[in-house]
């Protein structure tokens, strides 16, 4: 069965300090992924994707994500958060084959940053 | 011009009122979605329109309609709806509709039904 996990509900970290958000995904076909942030009451805005080639991808607002194949992972990373990186990150995969684009989202993970 | 705009931002209407959702996107994409978000969850898709033409309907109930009149333009007329379908309501727009093209949001149109 297709699939997509976030492992972390909630993450809280303080300001300047690195964080990790985990995807997984379960899959036995080709996968595209995406990661989107949202901020309170605002609409998704994307920030990386992995469609095919370098696994370690940049995104924006200094946030990366790294493609494991071998591991079935979408890991997002930043190295020093800020108190705006505050909001709700959800990881996304289009499942090769799939009609017309459809994502199937993780739960999502709040990230809280604090002073 | 890399937006999608939704409006209104907010609407609350009674369960015997009809009223309509809009989107419009000015990138040529021809794939446009309407998701329903509820608090703390992930979008749910409801509908994805390809070419203008509804090609996903995720079993949605008959109280919504969507209507996709030319391919920058896609609303959603809503009657009859019941408390249950508060809620935020995304549209979101891609290049062709496959499944490397990524999805553009708008802002959301937040819905509270009395």
């Amino acid at each position: 069965a297709q699939s997509v996990t976030q492992l972390d509900s909630q993450v809280p970290v303080f300001e300047e300090a690195p964080v990790e958000l985990r995807c997984n995904y379960s899959s036995s076909v080709s996968v595209y992924l995406f990661w989107y942030v949202q901020y309170p009451n605002q609409g998704l805005q994307l920030l990386l994707k992995y469609l095919s080639g370098s696994t370690l991808v940049k995104g924006i607002n200094g946030f990366e994500a790294e493609f494991n194949k071998s591991q079935t992972s979408f890991h997002l990373r930043k190295p020093s958060v800020h108190i705006s990186d505050t909001a709700e990150y959800f990881c996304a995969v289009s499942f090769g084959g799939t009609s017309y684009g459809k994502l199937t989202f993780g739960q999502g993970t709040i990230l809280t940053v604090h002073p | 011009d890399t937006e999608v705009t939704q409006t209104p931002k907010h609407l609350v209407m009674g369960m015997t009122n009809k009223k309509s959702l809009k989107c419009e996107q000015h990138m040529g994409h021809r794939a446009m979605y309407w998701y329903k978000q509820k608090a703390k969850k992930p979008p749910e898709l409801m509908f994805v329109y390809s070419y203008e033409k509804l090609s996903i309907n995720e079993s949605v109930p008959s109280r919504f309609s969507p209507e996709c009149p030319n391919s920058s333009l896609l609303n959603l007329h809503l009657h009859a709806l019941q408390p249950e379908d508060s809620a935020l309501y995304l549209c979101a727009s891609s290049q062709g509709g496959t499944e490397y093209n990524e999805q553009f949001f708008g802002p959301g149109t937040r819905l509270t039904v009395l």
